[in-house]
């Protein structure tokens, strides 16, 4: 079984900037979601999908960040324009629907190395 | 609002050695999941372990263990007889059940940089 795919897998942009990440999930995941991880700090959610609607996004900068997931099945997470603060690691996890929200161990994908210079 | 707190920053240890990992968490939910990720150099989070607030019964999992009280709140990890291979970043998790049908976030710890020395 193929695991979460992202891309690109690093990026290095200059602030003011804008950038893109592409993150498509394990096959059948109803569930996708944008984890942000600043050095040395747990991943934090930053969006939660299922299917093509959003469960959470109460962390999302929404002036700066805006994601979709057209169709249910990949997503792509936007930052424009970027800060120094926002240098950090993108993880993409996927998760399958189950009968016991929160139960189900979430997939990770490598991750986005974005650096803002 | 949910926590996971992990004191310990750093742990060094020689090959072959015990090594025990600390989580507290904090949650209004009487029902919720904990979870142990390990993140290697690669950058890619591994589940590893997962448990519910309504089973405290500790288990053993090959090189692996766990010990989650309710009353303390905690969630701890052991790596028996540890090798270099195990040296990564541990991350301990929670996440708590939704009545929306939805599947939950995670909330993660700091993490634990463990480096084991041959």
């Amino acid at each position: 079984e193929a695991g979460v795919a992202q891309s690109p897998r690093y990026k290095i942009i200059e602030k003011r900037q804008s950038v893109a990440f592409w993150c498509n999930p394990i096959s059948g995941h109803a569930t996708l979601y944008w984890y942000q991880q600043i050095l040395g700090q747990g991943p934090k959610l930053l969006i939660q999908f299922q299917n093509n609607g959003v469960v959470d996004d109460s962390q999302l900068p929404k002036d700066r960040f805006s994601a979709e997931r057209l169709k249910g099945v990949d997503s792509t997470l936007k930052i424009q324009p970027a800060k120094l603060e926002d240098s950090a690691v993108y993880l993409c996890a996927s998760s399958p629907l189950s009968g016991s929200p929160g139960y189900n161990e979430q997939f990770f994908g490598p991750g986005t190395r974005l650096t803002v210079l | 609002a949910q926590k996971v707190t992990q004191a310990q920053t750093e742990i060094s240890v020689v090959e072959k050695e015990d090594v025990t990992l600390d989580c507290v968490y904090e949650t209004r939910d009487t029902t919720y999941y904990l979870f142990w990720y390990k993140q290697p150099p690669s950058g890619e989070l591994v589940f590893l372990i997962r448990r519910n607030s309504f089973d405290e019964q500790n288990e053993i999992s090959g090189r692996y263990s766990w010990n989650f009280q309710k009353s303390t709140s905690s969630f701890n990890f052991t790596i028996t007889a540890s090798q270099v291979v195990d040296s990564a970043v541990y991350f301990c998790a929670l996440s708590e059940a939704q009545i929306t049908g939805a599947n939950s976030k995670l909330t993660f710890g700091k993490g634990i940089t463990l480096s084991v020395r041959p």
